[in-house]
């Protein structure tokens, strides 16, 4: 009864490579998020999205793309993968689409992408 | 744009100590703070959040928000060794915006 979760939990390839995360939540939350975190513990937020809006933050590299099949599902692709692209991705989810959100975040358990 | 800092640590506090992490926010106008919890290896997980109108106290967790000097912190009162983990501050933007994070080591 997992409320968000991540596969695959270890990634590991080569540049160059395409591949895809796909997280998945059974909270009914409105809005799902990606956030990456760099080897520094950072944690940035890469895109929120809900059934009628995409948000990316601008200094995400448009080989990045989410996609949504539906409200509980948000894939990340990413093309060409890159050294730099090394890090924990996780998926995150929450119950407001509004952009002042009053409630935290439920974040899956990171999927650690190893990029060769 | 929003911007959280933190001190980075590590904080070091003996076993029973008060542990406090503070957290500078940039905008004036947040209403709301959250402070997540961050095992090494695992998702962050949130344990305090508070609004703009009040500290708040949660068994040995306490938030308090001063918003003249546009800072948050957490006290943790009798520090235990199973506190030692990463604490992040939190505010919201387009999506919760997070600083990078005080790495708290508590010792036995």
């Amino acid at each position: 009864d997992t409320a968000v979760s991540q596969t695959p939990k270890y990634l590991v390839t080569q540049m160059g490579n395409d591949k895809s995360i796909k997280c998945e939540q059974n909270l009914g939350h409105d809005t799902m998020y990606w956030y990456k975190q760099d080897s520094k513990k950072f944690l940035k937020i890469m895109f929120s999205y809900n059934n009628k809006e995409l948000i990316i933050n601008e200094t995400v590299p448009n080989r990045f793309s989410p996609k949504s099949p539906d409200k509980a599902h948000l894939n990340l692709h990413i093309n060409s993968l890159e050294l730099g692209d090394s890090a924990v991705y996780f998926c995150a989810s929450s119950p407001l689409s509004k952009r002042q959100s009053h409630y935290g975040y439920t974040f899956g358990s990171g999927t650690r992408l190893t990029v060769v | 744009q929003k911007e959280v800092e933190q001190n980075s640590g590590p904080l070091s506090v003996p076993e029973g100590a008060i542990a406090s992490l503070n957290c500078t926010y940039s905008d004036r106008g947040s209403q709301s703070f959250f402070w997540y919890r961050q095992y090494s290896g695992k998702s962050p997980e949130l344990i305090m959040f508070i609004y703009s109108n009040g500290d708040k106290e949660d068994g040995r967790f306490t938030a308090q928000l001063n918003k003249a000097s546009q800072y948050v912190s957490l006290l943790i009162r009798d520090s235990q060794p199973s506190d030692s983990a990463t604490y992040l501050c939190a505010v919201p933007g387009t999506a919760l915006i997070f600083g990078k994070g005080t790495t708290l080591s508590v010792s036995s």
